[in-house]
């Protein structure tokens, strides 16, 4: 079974703080998503990487950034946390050829206080 | 531009009754892909199908079932003899063809289910 883990399941921090969302996958995938969810919203697309080292912008880029630097693992890094980036963060995983069925962790709520 | 809608925000159902989700979408492309997702109350979306735009045939999966009907933008999913372990969001979602690679969903706002014993 294919496996995405991310590391905190609940997650306080103070306005201001930097903050870094991990998530690894054990499957080879290679592209990896992260999303966040709002009532009312959906999910909505972040950052996706499609390899190593590489980062695309997704539909809500402005206050995160990512690194992927191992294939597994994909760090979603909020440089100065706010108040209005409480919510769940989910991370993704697919195969390159299949790419549109993911495979999700089970996300992590972040409030931001 | 692409556009989901699940105009149901939240739907109750006694056990073993039938229910069905609405999905409703936009898109200019011709070539598309239709998807459900499910989000049980651990948090995990799980991938249930997978539809191009070119296959209009309804699919069966146990109780489960999916109605692509390109007439009317919609793709609705229907779940026969509800169980309590149905109770869980359901998201539709819409990928493009020429996003291939970019491997975006468009996701819809989900419907809240929640089935009563």
């Amino acid at each position: 079974d294919v496996k995405v883990t991310q590391s905190s399941r609940y997650l306080v921090k103070r306005t201001g703080e930097k903050v870094f969302l991990e998530c690894v996958q054990d499957m080879d995938h290679e592209n990896m998503f992260w999303y966040r969810q709002d009532p009312g919203l959906g999910l909505r697309l972040i950052y996706f990487s499609y390899d190593v080292k590489m980062k695309e912008k997704g539909d809500i880029p402005e206050g995160y950034s990512v690194s992927r630097e191992k294939k597994e693992r994909f760090s979603l890094i909020l440089e100065s946390a706010s108040t209005n980036q409480t919510s769940m963060y989910l991370c993704a995983s697919s195969l390159r050829e299949t790419g549109e069925k993911l495979f999700f962790g089970s996300g992590t709520q972040l409030s931001v206080l | 531009a692409q556009k989901v809608t699940q105009a149901q925000t939240e739907i109750s159902v006694v056990e073993k009754e039938d229910v069905t989700l609405d999905c409703v979408y936009e898109t200019r492309d011709t070539t598309y892909y239709l998807f459900w997702y499910k989000q049980p109350p651990s948090g995990e979306l799980v991938f249930l199908i997978r539809r191009n735009s070119f296959d209009e045939q309804n699919e069966i999966s146990g109780r489960y079932s999916w109605n692509f009907q390109k007439s009317t933008s919609s793709f609705n999913f229907t779940i026969t003899a509800s169980q309590v372990v149905d109770s869980a969001v359901y998201f539709c979602a819409l990928s493009e063809a020429w996003m291939a690679g970019a491997n975006n969903l468009f996701f819809g706002t989900g419907t809240r289910l929640t089935v009563i014993p």
